[in-house]
């Protein structure tokens, strides 16, 4: 079975300092999607990234950088110079491909809610 | 485009009495999936429909649970009858399921009391 592990509860940091939120996944599959989505106050879940099993390169956008470990089986995502904005809760996902297109069937992490401190 | 649409956005109702929850998903995805959000559980994944077919239900809590997409442009989910525990926010997410494509795209969600 798929499983989806985010350790860290919640994440307290002060405005511009760089925070990292740690995902570790567990699966069978050879082939699987990771994701990253936010969930601001407001409720919406907002999504920021997917990966691809086959893709280990990490990637960067502005603020945001995602590093894909698969011999830990880890998906961390970091905020470089965190922004009060940036406070919500994140949750990393895993799919179970269905069929060839995957990104069907997510497992989601428990979430990391992330407080910015002004 | 608009994204998805969810109605209501809030909904309170007695316990034993029927919910029914909508979904619009984003034109030309032929995937839907329903969720449910609480603090015990988390995110769980309820069904999800491909070209408006039930795939996957098996996160179904109880019969009282139903979903269904008559067409490409709508679906329900609805609970009969229903009971505090069934208190969450709902949230339907559409996906084109393209290869590269950018995942599922959810809507506001609908949070649900049940008295």
């Amino acid at each position: 079975a798929q499983k989806v592990t985010q350790a860290q509860t919640e994440i307290s940091v002060v405005e511009k300092e760089d925070v990292t939120l740690d995902c570790v996944y567990e699966t069978r599959d050879t082939t699987y999607y990771l994701f990253w989505y936010k969930q601001p106050p407001s409720g919406e879940l907002v999504f920021l990234i997917r990966r691809n099993s086959f893709d280990e390169q990490n990637e960067i956008s502005g603020r945001y950088s995602w590093n894909f470990q698969k011999s830990t089986s880890s998906f961390n995502f970091t905020i470089t110079a965190s922004q009060v904005v940036d406070s919500a809760v994140y949750f990393c996902a895993l799919s179970e491909p269905v069929s060839n297109f995957g990104n069907e069937k997510l497992t989601f992490g428990t979430g990391t809610r992330l407080t910015i401190i002004p | 485009d608009a994204g998805v649409i969810q109605s209501p956005r809030h909904e309170v109702t007695e316990m034993g009495q029927e919910v029914t929850l909508r979904c619009k998903p984003i034109s030309g995805h032929d995937y839907l999936f329903w969720y449910r959000q609480t603090m015990m559980r988390g995110l769980e994944l309820l069904i999800y429909f491909n070209n408006n077919v039930p795939i996957d239900d098996s996160g179904m809590p109880e019969d009282r649970f139903s979903a269904k997409m008559p067409n490409a442009s709508f679906s329900t989910l609805k609970i009969q009858p229903s009971e505090p525990r069934d208190s969450a926010v709902y949230f339907c997410a559409s996906s084109s399921g393209l290869a590269g494509g950018p995942g599922q795209f959810f809507g506001p969600g609908t949070r649900l009391t049940v008295l």
